[in-house]
């Protein structure tokens, strides 16, 4: 079955501290990913997407996410966090064999300390 | 902006109730999702449905019906609530199936089974 996994599911940084999450998944044909992010008492929002192109994606709030097939990796980055970047970040995928339907990774909660 | 409203934030029932949850979006979206929220599973699909009056299940359809005689409103129904069934309920809409079209969500029902 396909699965995403992020391996961190707690992480705390400080403030200017450079980030990056892991995703990975398991399926070996066409992928299009995703991170998406819930700050605290928001909605879940799109962060970044990838379908096809240039694997390095730069999405909103000045994160960026590369996309190595070769490691079945989506892996999110920021160069300098802030206190704002507090929040939940998920990691999903959807491919044709999950008829485009996301799955998703279990979580990463980042905490910004000031 | 993509509205998606739910019809509550907070609801505490009883073991045995029927349990309505509602959800509207604004964009004429063909498809809406129903999500549960669990820390440390990430978001696991419930229902969803592509058109008026289809559904198909998700991941974990167990205990749950759905209903959808409009577009814009996708209802998920708990028959008879259980303590297992205390979570986190993410209503979401796409324009299209699949593919990389953006899921937008709504701010979630936390609902509490006593």
């Amino acid at each position: 079955a396909q699965s995403v996994s992020q391996h961190n599911h707690h992480v705390i940084l400080s403030e200017a501290a450079s980030l990056e999450l892991g995703c990975n998944y398991s399926y070996g044909g066409t992928v299009n990913l995703f991170w998406y992010v819930q700050y605290p008492g928001q909605h879940l929002q799109l962060l970044l997407k990838y379908f096809s192109g240039d694997p390095l994606v730069k999405g909103i709030k000045g994160f960026e996410a590369e996309f190595i097939k070769s490691k079945f990796s989506f892996n999110l980055r920021k160069p300098s966090v802030q206190w704002s970047d507090t929040a939940e970040y998920f990691c999903a995928v959807n491919t044709l064999a999950s008829n485009y339907q996301l799955i998703w990774g279990a979580g990463t909660k980042l905490i910004i300390k000031p | 902006d993509v509205k998606v409203t739910q019809s509550s934030r907070y609801l505490v029932k009883r073991t045995g109730e029927k349990v309505f949850l509602e959800c509207v979006q604004d964009m004429d979206h063909e498809n809406m999702f129903w999500y549960r929220q669990d820390p440390g599973l990430g978001l696991r699909l419930i229902y969803f449905s592509y058109d008026v009056k289809m559904k198909e299940k998700g991941d974990i359809p167990e205990g749950y019906s759905v209903s959808r005689e409009k577009k814009e409103r996708f209802s998920l129904i708990l028959e008879s609530a259980s303590t297992n069934q205390t979570s986190m309920y993410l209503c979401a809409s796409s324009l299209l199936a699949g593919g990389v079209n953006e899921q937008f969500f709504g701010p979630g029902t936390r609902l509490t089974v006593l």
